[in-house]
């Protein structure tokens, strides 16, 4: 069973410093790898797919590299917009295993 | 620009079954390049998905709940649907109806989401 596992569980940063976030998963994803991120009382939205093609409107700030089984979310500078939950989803395997996000990072103002 | 809205009762009692259905606006479900899904969110978790429909009758399942699900679509009204039965309390949780994107294989429209309440 494919599982993704994220890093820290919560990471404070001050605004306008580098935010770095970690997604491992325990199958080789080649750069089968999204991200989205998720605000309180909101559905996810779409921030980066194929580990590193960030989607429409995703400002330039965003930025994901990564593949295999390591792959890491950068936010350049920490605008307060930002405070949020930020999920990894796995693809590698669907059809017809299933596609798996991870539990998540929050990231805080410091 | 695609908008999805998810409809169904808050509240199931237990061992009964839940329906929840996903109208689709703003562009055709009958497009080969998507398939539509119903994902749900525990509080807390990362969300977990459900169960997917393609407009032509293609589905696929969550195997940890593949005998409890049947997810249909109805090109007509431009809307699909998830039934999921025996609900125990651990299906309580937020439903989100969602497009995933089969050229990249993510979701790219997520509806806002009901949430699930199990009690008798």
């Amino acid at each position: 069973e494919m599982v993704m596992t994220q890093s820290p569980a919560t990471l404070s940063v001050s605004p306008g410093e580098r935010a770095t976030l970690s997604c491992r998963a325990s199958e080789n994803l080649a750069r089968n790898l999204a991200w989205y991120q998720q605000k309180p009382g909101q559905a996810p939205r779409l921030l980066i797919y194929d580990a590193s093609t960030r989607a429409t409107g995703v400002p330039a700030r965003f930025s994901g590299s990564g593949s295999g089984t390591e792959f890491t979310l950068t936010i350049s500078s920490l605008q307060s917009e930002d405070i949020a939950v930020y999920y990894c989803q796995q693809y590698n395997n669907w059809p017809p295993r299933g596609i798996t996000f991870g539990p998540g990072t929050k990231v805080a103002i410091k | 620009q695609v908008q999805l809205q998810e409809s169904g009762p808050g509240l199931v009692r237990p061992s009964q079954t839940l329906s929840l259905t996903c109208t689709v606006s703003g562009g055709a479900i009958s497009v080969n390049d998507y398939y539509w899904n119903w994902i749900r969110q525990h509080p807390g978790k990362g969300p977990e998905w459900v169960a997917s429909i393609h407009y032509t009758g293609t589905t696929h399942y969550n195997p940890s709940l593949e005998s409890r699900l049947t997810i249909s679509v109805d090109t007509s009204k431009n809307r699909f649907s998830l039934r999921l039965t025996s609900v125990t309390a651990a299906d309580a949780a937020v439903y989100y109806c969602a497009r995933l994107d089969f050229d990249k294989y993510v979701y790219d429209s997520w509806g806002l989401g009901t949430r699930v309440t199990v009690s008798s």
